[in-house]
């Protein structure tokens, strides 16, 4: 069981390329969601889906797209990345079915812009 | 959704009990409170939740007053290895859940 797994680990990318990174979780939630965090700072909802097939915009969604077209993998896409995306990126799982907030995170993918 | 308000940084010594609190006037009558710990490098990890009075785990305790405007994490005889950042939120889990996460406390365990 090996619960969220996030791919890649780690990233360099130069500015204008693309990339996409992947969350699978195993453990059959519905909700998932991305977060960036900048040094120092709390976590940022990117984008969050509440099912296969949907997707929503979270606090900062510009310049990322999303998707879930399997309920176990939600894919976030930079399509010309910006230093200014250079953060860390963690995504998150919640079971809905499940009184209140207790949320099942990634270890991060760790993504420089230069 | 609830905004929570909390200190941004504290120190404390080995063996203390340490305890942080946060406030969230704006809590919905649905809405749980849960806190994360999140050591640097790693993605937040669920410490404990609570809706009401007290909760207490292997880990922690959490104390939430009858107005649940504020809630307090414990953590008894803290050790170096609780420095981290800790982190308190407010929702229900429901459709369209977003979970926020605010700045956190830094908590500094020192020898």
């Amino acid at each position: 069981n090996a619960g969220v797994t996030q791919t890649p680990k780690f990233r360099v990318l130069k500015t204008g390329q693309s990339m996409t990174l992947l969350c699978a979780q195993d453990m059959n939630h519905e909700y998932m969601y991305w977060y960036r965090q900048d040094p120092g700072m709390g976590l940022r909802l990117i984008h969050y889906s509440v099912g296969e097939g949907t997707t929503a915009k979270g606090e900062v969604p510009d310049g990322y797209n999303v998707s879930r077209l399997k309920k176990q993998n939600f894919l976030l896409g930079l399509e010309s990345a910006a230093p200014s995306q250079t953060s860390v990126y963690f995504c998150a799982t919640i079971d809905p079915d499940r009184a209140g907030t207790e949320a099942f995170f990634g270890q991060g993918t760790r993504l420089t812009v230069v | 959704l609830a905004k929570t308000t909390q200190p941004i940084s504290m120190d404390s010594y080995e063996g203390q009990e340490v305890n942080i609190t946060c406030s969230h006037n704006n809590i919905a009558t649905n809405d749980y409170i849960t806190w994360y710990q999140q050591f640097p490098s790693q993605g937040p990890r669920f410490i404990i939740q609570g809706y009401k009075t007290k909760v207490t785990n292997e880990v922690a305790s959490l104390f939430i007053p009858a107005d649940r405007k504020s809630s307090t994490l414990s953590l008894p005889r803290v050790s170096l290895s609780d420095t981290a950042v800790y982190y308190c939120l407010v929702g229900d889990g429901t459709g369209g859940f977003k979970t926020i996460f605010g700045a956190g406390t830094r908590l500094f365990v020192k020898a």
